[in-house]
């Protein structure tokens, strides 16, 4: 497609459960953000992707989040025993990976944890 | 710890005059600043981008401003329409990239 694709764009989960959420960048694109955002605020840097490698996952809050992009291309964001507060809005972006660099998001998945 | 902070939530400014949004960050190793604009129920849309090697980069109403001394940026818009009415995220990026928390900016008729 021509844009960054997340799904599902909604998601209500049961405390508890365990969710995946999915994100298609763009054809070609090296790399690849996972970002949490609450409401009101800037959204929050989870982890980074260059191709398949995960350069970066300081920012998963805990060991229940876990990503992946086995590929190099779809990525695969996982939180396992959801708990309230991991509802946000989670965005996805894709770059070429080079030098200066400008992020292309998807449009998010709204996730709520009852 | 906020990386890069957006102390005013909130501008409002009338049509047709400048828009000025500010950005500071705490991190000197940040060598590409951005700014994204967003609307309700989409993920942000880049706006516009400068390096650190620069201290101006124009874009027809959108000018952002980096004065690395002061770790301080800023976007001008000018002049202000309607349709600008959006969050603008200031981002930062040294090889992550790093977002503050937003100004709503709503621009009135």
């Amino acid at each position: 497609g021509a844009g960054v694709s997340q799904s599902p764009r909604y998601k209500v989960a049961k405390r508890g459960q365990d969710v995946a959420l999915r994100c298609d960048p763009i054809s070609g694109h090296v790399s690849l953000f996972w970002y949490q955002q609450a409401l009101g605020q800037g959204p929050e840097f989870l982890t980074y992707f260059q191709n398949e490698a995960q350069l970066d996952k300081s920012g998963l809050p805990s060991d229940r989040f876990f990503a992946e992009r086995p590929e190099g291309s779809v990525s695969t964001l996982k939180i396992q025993r959801t708990q309230q507060e991991d509802s946000a809005v989670y965005l996805c972006a894709s770059g070429t990976g080079t030098g200066y660099e400008k992020l292309f998001f998807g449009s998010g998945t709204q996730l709520s944890v009852l | 710890d906020q990386q890069v902070k957006q102390n005013s939530p909130s501008l409002s400014v009338q049509e047709g005059r400048i828009s000025i949004l500010n950005c500071d960050y705490t991190n000197s190793m940040f060598d590409y600043f951005l700014w994204y604009k967003k609307y309700p129920a989409e993920g942000p849309t880049f706006l516009i981008s400068i390096s650190s090697i620069k201290d101006k980069n124009e874009d027809g109403r959108f000018t952002v401003f980096l004065n690395k001394s002061a770790k301080h940026l800023s976007l001008h818009i000018v002049p202000s329409q309607p349709g600008d009415s959006a969050v603008y995220f200031c981002a930062a990026s040294g090889g992550d990239m790093r977002f503050g928390a937003g100004t709503r900016l709503t621009v009135k008729p």
